[in-house]
């Protein structure tokens, strides 16, 4: 079976400073990762997948995730943060596009 | 082009109740997913339904059913409700070459 682990619940960070959110996966079949950001009483926004490829996925709003397979991870990264990327983020995996597992959210303060 | 449409978004109703929630996926797109978000249990995917057929089921109890039309558009139902369904239902459609599944806005139900 399928899990996601996010490591951190809640990531606080001061605005320009870089960020990195914490994602591993299980899985003993080859899977298609995703990272959504979710904002107060809205639905998931989609940031960016890794299908194949190039292990380093560039996404929207300057983010960024690496997959490393020997790690099981897919971690989230951006150099410099903003006030507005204030909001939760959710690592998810699948084998298909038909049902995302999903982690149990990292909830990122950036703080002026 | 129009996104993933919810209605309502927002619903209150009482323990005992059924509900009817509708998810208007986008144009082109065959494969509509539900997910109920609370914050004890996080995303929960409930059930997927591609062309008209429901092709994944989540382990919730049969309370919660849910079908789809020849458009496209599906309906979740939720019948005798009770306090613990109180949650975001969120529903995702794909289809398209990029693998990603595309989220509305939600419909927040509480049950009172």
């Amino acid at each position: 079976a399928q899990s996601v682990t996010q490591l951190d619940s809640q990531v606080p960070v001061f605005e320009e400073a870089p960020v990195e959110l914490r994602c591993n996966y299980s899985s003993s079949v080859s899977v298609y990762l995703f990272w959504y950001v979710q904002y107060p009483n809205q639905g998931l926004q989609l940031l960016l997948k890794y299908l194949s490829g190039s292990t380093l996925v560039k996404g929207i709003n300057g983010f960024e995730a690496e997959f490393n397979k020997s790690q099981t991870s897919f971690h989230l990264r951006k150099p410099s943060v903003h006030i507005s990327d204030t909001a939760e983020y959710f690592c998810a995996v699948t084998q298909n596009t038909d049902k995302l597992i999903f982690g149990t959210g990292t909830r990122l303060q950036v703080f002026p | 082009k129009a996104g993933v449409t919810q209605t309502p978004r927002y619903l209150i109703k009482t323990r005992g109740q059924q509900v009817t929630l509708s998810c208007s996926p986008i144009s082109g797109h065959r494969s509509v997913s539900w997910y109920q978000q609370t914050p004890g249990q996080g995303l929960q995917f409930l059930f997927e339904y591609f062309s008209e057929t429901q092709r994944n089921k989540g382990n919730f109890p049969g309370r919660f059913s849910g079908r789809q039309f020849s458009n496209s558009r599906s309906e979740m139902n939720v019948s005798t409700l009770e306090l613990g369904d109180s949650a975001l239902y969120l529903c995702a459609s794909s289809g398209g070459t990029g693998y990603e599944a595309f989220f509305g806005q939600g419909t927040r139900l509480t049950v009172v």
